[in-house]
């Protein structure tokens, strides 16, 4: 079964930094994108980027260069979403999902990760 | 960046009906980047419709997509409660890969 299983939730303070993982089981975790996409409370998601694990190669949505960084290690089958400096704002569930295909629609996601950042 | 919006905001139907739910793409996307995406409360969304009209798997035959150009249509027929989610369009050919702000689908 194809899965993308995501770390727990997160209690943050405005500052403090913060990475969350996505690790894939049950197909080839190099051949597909990992996109991550945002949801706030009572809103649409939202793309931030995704990476290609097996290059590393890695895009990001404009609204999300420089407030995020995404990463991988293939070696475990697993993505990353980074922040070093937590904002209120960034309260939200972050989900990571797969790409079916190289240009396609996001067929599998993951369990997704609550962010609460509160002084 | 590529906007997109839905109506309605919210639907209420009874179940047996049918629902239609469009999508308006503030500039022209091609078909095979048009998807239809379901979620519930506490879920992640489900992959529904890809390239405008192709059922993901394990999708029922009572979801149909169709559209081009700017105007999409996910249609609902023969409601059933489980139906009760709100669902989002999505374009994922150009980035940021842009949802609509979402239907919400109550089976009365």
């Amino acid at each position: 079964e194809m899965q993308l299983v995501q770390s727990g939730a997160e209690v943050k303070k405005p500052g403090e930094s913060l990475k969350i993982s996505c690790q894939g089981s049950g197909f080839r975790f190099t051949s597909y994108w990992i996109v991550w996409v945002r949801q706030m409370p009572g809103k649409g998601p939202e793309c931030m980027g995704m990476i290609y694990p097996g290059d590393s190669d890695t895009r990001y949505s404009p609204s999300f260069a420089g407030q995020v960084t995404i990463s991988a290690d293939k070696s475990n089958s697993t993505a990353f979403l980074h922040w070093s400096s937590l904002m209120a704002s960034d309260t939200a569930v972050y989900y990571c999902a797969r790409r079916a295909y190289s240009s396609g629609p996001m067929d599998v996601w993951g369990t997704g990760t609550r962010v609460t950042v509160s002084s | 960046e590529i906007v997109l919006t839905q109506s309605p905001g919210t639907l209420s139907l009874s179940p047996g009906e049918r629902a239609t739910l469009s999508c308006r793409v503030s500039q022209s996307v091609t078909s095979n980047y048009l998807g239809w995406y379901q979620q519930k409360p506490g879920q992640a969304p489900r992959l529904l419709i890809s390239g405008t009209s192709s059922r993901a798997t394990g999708i029922p035959d009572r979801f149909s997509g169709s559209g081009s150009g700017t105007d999409f249509t996910l249609t609902i027929s023969r409601l059933e409660p489980e139906d009760s989610a709100v669902y989002y369009c999505q374009q994922y050919g150009s980035l940021p890969y842009s949802f609509g702000q979402g239907t919400k689908l109550e089976i009365k």
